[in-house]
């Protein structure tokens, strides 16, 4: 149980276009999903945090407009990457938590997705 | 958004030897959580620790929560190549998780 899949594992696309990322609860439901960025042999770095049916917690320096989440059901969240640059080229990961329960904020991770802009 | 500060930052070790993983922080934890994460996956929890001074074993790893819940160690005995991954600490004090700031471990065959 509490699988977290994301989907594309790798993209790569140009500058200026914009990429979505879709993290899904295959057998859970999750009210709170999030968004982490892992630079190269870096620790993960919390962007936002995604909350179904209602508006994204942002990071303090995280772009809200660069950076579009949607939490529209229990079990899916996206990430858009809009007009991407090099410099969003990064390891993009989502969590879960089962909503049903989980006393200490346990989350479950995605296996990630490697996003490269020329 | 504050780290946990880990030590050492890498370590390469032969198999077979034994190491400790330290997390810490001025702060006192909830809880506090220990992941291992491959390359180019995403992290897997190993065990979550919630009592000051708990110790909880898994195998060949002993997770400790000190008994001021400010700080945690991670102890593995006779490494394997397997347990060669990036380990990350996080505390759970509040709705989101907060990272540790990583131990990267190499096991040499």
């Amino acid at each position: 149980g509490a699988v977290v899949s994301q989907h594309p594992s790798r993209v790569i696309c140009k500058s200026g276009t914009s990429v979505k990322i879709e993290c899904r609860s295959l057998d859970f439901q999750a009210t709170t999903m999030f968004w982490y960025r892992q630079f190269p042999k870096q620790s993960l770095m919390l962007m936002a945090t995604s909350n179904e049916g209602s508006k994204a917690t942002y990071e303090q320096g995280v772009e809200k407009d660069k950076f579009l989440i949607n939490h529209a059901s229990l079990t899916l969240s996206t990430l858009t990457v809009t007009s991407a640059h090099p410099e969003d080229s990064s390891f993009y990961i989502c969590s879960a938590r089962d909503s049903s329960g989980g006393l200490y904020n346990e989350q479950f991770f995605g296996p990630g997705t490697r996003l490269t802009v020329l | 958004t504050q780290l946990l500060e880990q030590s050492p930052q890498f370590l390469s070790i032969q198999e077979g030897e034994n190491l400790t993983v330290y997390c810490n922080s001025s702060s006192v934890f909830s809880s506090l959580q220990w992941y291992r994460q491959e390359p180019g996956e995403g992290p897997v929890l190993l065990v979550t620790v919630v009592t000051g001074g708990e110790v909880k074993k898994l195998k060949r790893l002993t997770f400790q929560f000190g008994d001021a819940r400010k700080d945690s160690s991670l102890h593995i005995t006779a490494a394997q190549p397997g347990d060669t991954g990036l380990y990350l600490c996080s505390r759970g004090n509040t709705d989101k998780l907060i990272f540790g700031t990583g131990t990267r471990l190499q096991v040499f065959p």
